[in-house]
């Protein structure tokens, strides 16, 4: 029974670099969601999908691009990677837009030199 | 000002204290209030969902809203050292996404 799961669980880039981090849950939830967590800052909504095929903007989308490749994933890239993207990245899901997230992964560490 | 507001701790109790760990917000929309506990290096998991004003209770856990303050509470009976984490409320409107306070460290001693 995995629930969420999220790779890598850490990871360090250069700056301009890209990558991708992978989210995938087995719950047949419709609605995922990529939050990150800085200090202080709580959790904030980057991206989420509502249902598949679908994506939207959060609060803070901007460097961030998503991909909702089937009902169980949701995969989050930066293109050109920033210092101040530097977080822990987490993935959640829910039974369906306007639900709680009920899920979270366990995060990705990110660190952006 | 920030949307959602929590002392961050952290907070040292002894072990079967009763912990009130509060929420602040300032939008007058929030009708669905939640409260989430994480260990360290590890995701939120959901303790609470209330709507609404009024009290919700799960075992040792209750939450309380009161929409005329813009206050939330957790309030943990019989605390253990198992209860050590932070803790997250979390709050939208009415097709809004949720906000969310940056946590309060607990520490609950031996």
């Amino acid at each position: 029974n995995a629930g969420v799961t999220q790779t890598p669980k850490f990871q360090v880039l250069k700056t301009g670099q890209s990558m991708t981090l992978q989210c995938a849950q087995d719950m047949n939830h419709n609605s995922m969601y990529w939050y990150r967590q800085d200090p202080g800052m709580g959790l904030r909504l980057i991206y989420y999908s509502a249902s598949e095929g679908t994506t939207d903007k959060g609060e803070v989308p901007n460097g961030y691009n998503v991909s909702r490749l089937n009902k169980r994933e949701f995969s989050l890239r930066l293109e050109s990677a920033a210092p101040s993207q530097t977080s822990v990245y987490f993935c959640a899901s829910s039974e369906g837009w306007g639900g709680q997230p009920q899920h979270f992964g366990d995060g990705t560490r990110l660190s952006i030199l | 000002q920030k949307e959602v507001e929590q002392d961050p701790g952290p907070l040292s109790v002894p072990e079967g204290a009763i912990v009130s760990l509060n929420c602040t917000y300032s939008n007058s929309a929030f009708q669905y209030f939640m409260w989430y506990r994480q260990y360290s290096r590890k995701g939120p998991e959901l303790l609470m969902y209330t709507y609404s004003s009024g009290n919700k209770e799960d075992g040792r856990f209750t939450a309380q809203v009161d929409k005329s303050s813009k206050y939330i509470s957790l309030f943990i009976r019989d605390s253990q050292p198992s209860d050590s984490a932070t803790y997250l409320c979390a709050m939208r409107g009415y097709g809004q996404n949720f906000v969310f306070g940056p946590g309060t460290r607990l520490s609950v001693l031996p």
